[in-house]
């Protein structure tokens, strides 16, 4: 059981938007501490998608973006395309717990 | 260009040791905290243990509390992971990944990681 709370999986068609929610607690997002994305392939590691709740590293396309509220994040794809069919992981520091938190991982499949 | 290189995976028997290390090129090595994710087969990530730029200041989850230890060489560029008395459920890809956030005190904590290396595989198996 993981500390923050993804749906096991997500999907779209090609060009459409579709967005994965993550849920924490006071403890950790609600306690206001950023939340972070990452895209996995299988079989690859995983790459930085989104920073400091809603930044976009270099190189990252704009059809990717984050956003927080409360004890929640949101990591909207628009624009789908079949090579963003991967596995996203929300992550977050928590007070309480391991300073570090992973989601359990949301699978995107682009139909 | 930002490189990680693990080594030191391997089959273990349970109760048993191992050291992994990762190599870091291409950036200012000591201006960041270092850390371990491990991924078990088919599972999620899981972060493991942390260490900031100037080695004073290590970081653990509690699963692995009291059994790893971490350590880096900052004149060597690489971070070390001691695992003792090792578990079935320790069996899992390890990666070493780099902060984004520059460690300006030196003894930061983990944050987000921006480059992580290939991992190295360790399997806790009779």
């Amino acid at each position: 059981q993981s500390v923050l709370t993804q749906p096991p999986s997500v999907s779209g068609a090609p060009g459409q938007r579709v967005t994965v929610s993550c849920t924490g607690s006071s403890s950790n997002i609600g306690a206001g501490y950023d939340v972070h994305w990452y895209q996995q392939v299988p079989g690859t590691a995983p790459k930085l998608l989104i920073y400091g709740s809603t930044n976009r590293p270099s190189g990252v396309p704009d059809r990717f973006s984050g956003s927080k509220s409360g004890t929640s994040a949101s990591l909207a794809i628009t624009g789908l395309r079949p090579e963003d069919e991967a596995d996203y992981y929300c992550q977050s520091s928590d007070s309480s717990l391991s300073r570090v938190v992973f989601g359990g991982g949301t699978k995107l499949t682009v139909l | 260009e930002v490189q990680l290189l693990e080594s030191g995976g391997g089959l273990v028997q349970p109760g048993g040791s191992l050291r992994l290390s990762c190599t870091a090129s291409g950036f200012t090595f000591n201006a960041y905290t270092m850390s371990w994710v491990r991924q078990a087969p088919g599972k999620g990530l899981e972060w493991v243990s942390a260490v900031s730029g100037s080695g004073g200041s290590t970081f653990y989850a509690d699963s692995v509390e009291g059994r790893f230890t971490i350590s880096r060489d900052n004149s060597k560029t690489t971070v070390n992971l001691q695992m003792n008395s090792l578990r079935a459920e320790d069996t899992a890809v390890y990666y070493c990944a780099k902060d984004y956030y520059y460690d300006s005190s030196g003894y930061q904590n983990p944050v987000s990681f921006n480059y992580w290396g290939q991992g190295t595989l360790v399997t806790v198996s009779s």
